[in-house]
């Protein structure tokens, strides 16, 4: 199982863009990236999925270099509704996901 | 995305009673569910994972015989916590896999807050 490896805390100020580093050295061929967002006291919530290159969608931008050993979630301009934890994980398929610390981004106004 | 539901949200109970947390897919079918445990300021701790229609696979150091898990169908598992206690105190979280396009996505509950007096 790839371990995931990222900053323990940020802090940011809204409207600016965050960039979040995840490391995963040991990726299998078959594993995707995948970013969840948590708020405290709920489960995750799914942000953004991808395997190779940039992946974008209404709320982030993954990207993802050709080693696939690291990927960045970005989050344009912030708002404080994104204070939350944001965990980045890798498997295929049915495979159990082993969580990380998460990265705690905290908004400042 | 798919939707994960969780029942009860919430639990109080004394210590040395049980209780039966149930975890649904409500738009698709996952033979396969994981259980997590999550302390306050933690990351989640893979518990189990529930297989439908065989028995649970536990991860290290989680008791299987306090932690009854069982996958009657293809859309319901359930995590028993037996004859609780404080320290079994916790937020319980599922998850399911499920297919979407070219890949497949593992979504989670809204998770259950247990507390055990």
């Amino acid at each position: 199982l790839a371990k995931t490896t990222q900053p323990i805390s940020m802090d940011s100020y809204e409207g600016q863009e965050v960039n979040i580093t995840c490391s995963h050295n040991n990726i299998a061929t078959n594993d995707y990236i995948t970013w969840y967002q948590q708020f405290p006291s709920q489960g995750p919530r799914f942000i953004i999925q991808g395997y190779k290159t940039k992946v974008t969608n209404e709320v982030a931008s993954l990207f993802i270099p050709a080693d696939r050993k690291s990927s960045t979630l970005s989050l344009p301009r912030v708002s404080l509704s994104d204070t939350a934890v944001y965990y980045c994980l890798v498997g295929f398929n049915t495979d159990k996901l082993i969580f990380g610390t998460g990265t705690r981004l905290q908004v400042f106004p | 995305g798919a939707v994960v539901s969780q029942h009860p949200s919430r639990v109080i109970c004394k210590s040395g009673t049980s209780v039966k947390i149930e975890c649904r897919s409500l738009d698709f079918q996952a033979t396969t569910m994981f259980w997590y445990r999550q302390f306050p300021k933690q990351s989640l701790m893979l518990m189990a994972t529930s297989n439908e229609g065989s028995k649970a696979t536990y991860e290290q150091g989680v008791e299987k015989d306090k932690f009854l898990i069982n996958h009657a169908s293809l859309t319901l598992s359930t995590l028993t916590v037996t004859s609780a206690h404080p320290e079994d105190s916790s937020f319980y979280i599922c998850s399911a896999w499920t297919s979407g396009g070219r890949t497949d996505t593992q979504y989670f509950g809204p998770g259950t807050r247990l507390t055990v007096l």
